[in-house]
């Protein structure tokens, strides 16, 4: 079965900091894999995939992630936060067969002055 | 704007009672997926639905069902209600069936309070 795992259910950066929220995935055939952010009272987001084109996924607003098969990771990165980014982040591993979402638990970001 | 819809937005009901949630997907999407987030369970999916059959089913409780209709649009029904049901309720829209690369689309959810 399909899963992902986020370290960290809290993050705490200032602004300017570099962000780096973590996700590793357990999947049997290549993953396609997701970050999405929920804003507070607000759906989800996507702000970038990775379907095995490119191994650095660039996302919206300035996030990058970056698929390492031997470390079986998708971290999501910034390089410098802003107040904006204060949200919840998730990652999820997409089944192949019906495309349904697993999410992970969730990570959320705090970004301080 | 995602292009996914839900009404409504919020629904405060009693426990025992029964509620439907509706979602229109963005045009030309044939599937709808329906999502419970809850801070116990997180985010789990609960069922698909493509061009009015149902593909696939998730954590769903046997209270709960669901269809899609020949406009695509798709309700989600709750029925004898529990406090644990209190939740988040989204719907997602994609393009096709399944084994693509396509995009998930979000509505803004429904959040459901049973008091």
């Amino acid at each position: 079965a399909q899963s992902v795992t986020q370290l960290g259910s809290h993050v705490s950066v200032s602004e300017g900091a570099l962000v780096l929220l973590r996700c590793n995935y357990s999947s049997s055939v290549p993953p396609y894999l997701f970050w999405y952010v929920q804003y507070p009272n607000q759906g989800l987001q996507l702000l970038l995939k990775y379907t095995s084109a490119a191994t650095l996924v660039k996302g919206i607003n300035g996030f990058e992630a970056e698929f390492k098969k031997s470390e079986t990771s998708f971290h999501l990165t910034k390089p410098s936060a802003h107040m904006s980014d204060a949200a919840e982040y998730f990652c999820a591993v997409s089944d192949r067969g019906t495309d349904k979402l697993i999410f992970g638990t969730g990570t959320r970001l705090q970004v301080f002055p | 704007d995602s292009g996914v819809t839900q009404t409504p937005k919020h629904l405060i009901t009693a426990t025992g009672q029964r509620v439907t949630l509706r979602c229109s997907p963005r045009s030309g999407d044939l599937s709808v997926y329906w999502y419970q987030q809850s801070l116990d369970q997180g985010l789990q999916f609960l069922i698909q639905y493509y061009n009015g059959e149902e593909r696939a089913k998730g954590n769903i409780l046997e209270r709960f069902s669901a269809q899609q209709f020949p406009d695509l649009h798709s309700e989600l029904n709750l029925s004898s209600l529990e406090l644990g049901d209190s939740a988040l309720y989204f719907c997602a829209s994609l393009r096709g069936g399944g084994g693509s690369t396509d995009t998930q689309y979000f509505g803004p959810g429904t959040r459901l309070t049973v008091l």
